[in-house]
């Protein structure tokens, strides 16, 4: 499968405790995007990368989170001390051409206790 | 701001039903439109785009959509359901100040069979 592939599906944590997800995009593209979506939403827009330089981050993405791309290929979004409020499914996605279509992968499941 | 709206929440359709799925997308100069899809378990899929040129636009499964910009409308369309279309869809855009994808709140489609 060449698609986009997220690691864990799944992850339960304690408040308080640090998290850290990853994200493969489809080979070719150079632009990476992360998402949050909670139930009965769409996707909200947290952050973006070309290649190896985030270009844009929302308000959403408070100081607790960062996320990187080292090498331009696989992205990391971290998150420290976590709250229940950051319970929600992590997407990642990425594109080959700007405001082009997005290919998202399946998701991080977050449940913070 | 720019934004991205969906009217219905819950659509209930018999098979065979004609389907129309209203979405409004807010000005905020050069936009490109998309409609995604997500199956029960599955991660989003685009169904279609637009980008500029012919208003009508034709995806996956049957689905299209039409660009009306007097109207700030990009409608899903499709002319008789199967049980198999039941699924969330998600009207997203891209507008020409960024590279993010704005998504409305989804709309959830059940078909009884």
């Amino acid at each position: 499968d060449t698609g986009v592939s997220q690691d864990p599906r799944h992850k339960i944590t304690k408040r308080g405790q640090n998290v850290t997800f990853r994200c493969d995009p489809i080979s070719e593209h150079n632009r990476l995007y992360w998402y949050r979506q909670t139930l009965g939403q769409g996707p909200e827009f947290l952050t973006y990368f070309q290649n190896e330089a985030q270009l844009e981050k929302s308000r959403l993405l408070s100081d607790r989170f960062s996320a990187e791309r080292p090498k331009g290929s696989f992205s990391t979004l971290e998150i420290q001390r976590t709250e229940q409020g950051d319970s929600a499914m992590y997407l990642c996605a990425s594109s080959w051409r700007d405001r082009g279509e997005q290919f998202f992968g399946p998701g991080t499941r977050l449940t913070v206790l | 701001a720019q934004s991205v709206s969906q009217h219905n929440h819950h659509v209930i359709l018999s098979e065979a039903a004609s389907l129309e799925l209203g979405c409004n997308y807010s000005y905020g100069g050069t936009v490109n439109l998309f409609w995604y899809v997500q199956y029960p378990g599955q991660h989003l899929q685009l169904l279609l785009k637009y980008f500029s040129g012919d208003p009508l636009v034709k995806g996956i499964k049957g689905f299209e959509a039409e660009f009306i910009k007097s109207k700030f409308s990009f409608n899903l369309r499709k002319p008789s359901v199967q049980w198999s279309d039941t699924a969330e869809y998600f009207c997203a855009g891209s507008y020409s100040s960024a590279s993010k994808i704005i998504f409305g709140s989804g709309t959830r489609l059940s078909i009884r069979p």
